[in-house]
């Protein structure tokens, strides 16, 4: 039974350009969620997708954009890079409503670097 | 506002010691409570996690965690660390009851180093 898989797993990028990470929930999940982890620090909640919808948000703003496809696998777009968006993206699935008493299960990651 | 606090970034301990990480909360009412593990190149593995009832909670690879309310203090114990337990823990928060969707609120972690 696979786990989360996430895609790629490393990717470098420069200033102002758009990136695409993609997310595989763990067999029989239907809820995904975003964290971004920057360096030294815990992961920062950027959102969760429950039925193909953007269900609760973190304080992200809305260059971070996201979409769950009906097979529940996920991606999450960021545009116009900043430097600051150097970090490990998390994505975290759950069966259920996607409320805490769900476990979430963490992806291995995507480092993103943006130079 | 709600925070997370892991006062010890980095901790080092021997082999077969004792080890206690310690973490506490800021939050308006009793909140759902979490310890998470991190191994490099590894996603986070949740340990053991803190809901309602017994204040006492066992979890993974002889972990345990008490919830103190009046510490505002959720700690994480061993009784006896193992080479393999040298990683990144995570306390992590999220809010109770209706609504309470995935947004868990993260500390900034403890760093665990394994003395042989």
């Amino acid at each position: 039974d696979a786990g989360v898989t996430q895609s790629p797993t490393h990717l470098i990028k420069t200033r102002g350009q758009q990136v695409t990470l993609r997310c595989s929930p763990k067999s029989g999940h239907d809820t995904v969620s975003w964290y971004q982890q920057a360096l030294g620090q815990g992961p920062q909640f950027i959102f969760q997708y429950y039925e193909e919808e953007e269900r609760q948000r973190g304080n992200f703003p809305d260059r971070f954009s996201g979409h769950q496809f009906p097979n529940y696998s996920s991606e999450l777009n960021v545009n116009a890079l900043l430097l600051g968006d150097s970090a490990l993206y998390l994505c975290a699935s759950s069966q259920g409503t996607g409320h805490l008493t769900d476990t979430q299960y963490f992806g291995p990651g995507t480092r993103l670097t943006v130079l | 506002a709600q925070s997370v606090t892991q006062p010890d970034i980095h901790i080092t301990v021997s082999e077969g010691a004792s080890l206690e990480l310690r973490c506490n909360y800021s939050y308006g009412a009793t909140p759902y409570l979490f310890w998470y593990v991190q191994s490099p190149g590894q996603g986070l593995q949740l340990l053991l996690k803190y809901f309602s009832g017994d204040t006492l909670v066992q979890g993974i690879k002889g972990f345990e965690a008490e919830f103190k309310r009046s510490q505002s203090s959720f700690n994480l114990r061993k009784p006896s660390v193992h080479w393999s337990d040298a990683a990144e823990y995570f306390c992590a928060v999220g809010p109770h009851g209706s609504g309470n969707t995935g947004k868990l609120i993260f500390g900034q972690g403890t760093t665990l180093q394994v003395k042989p």
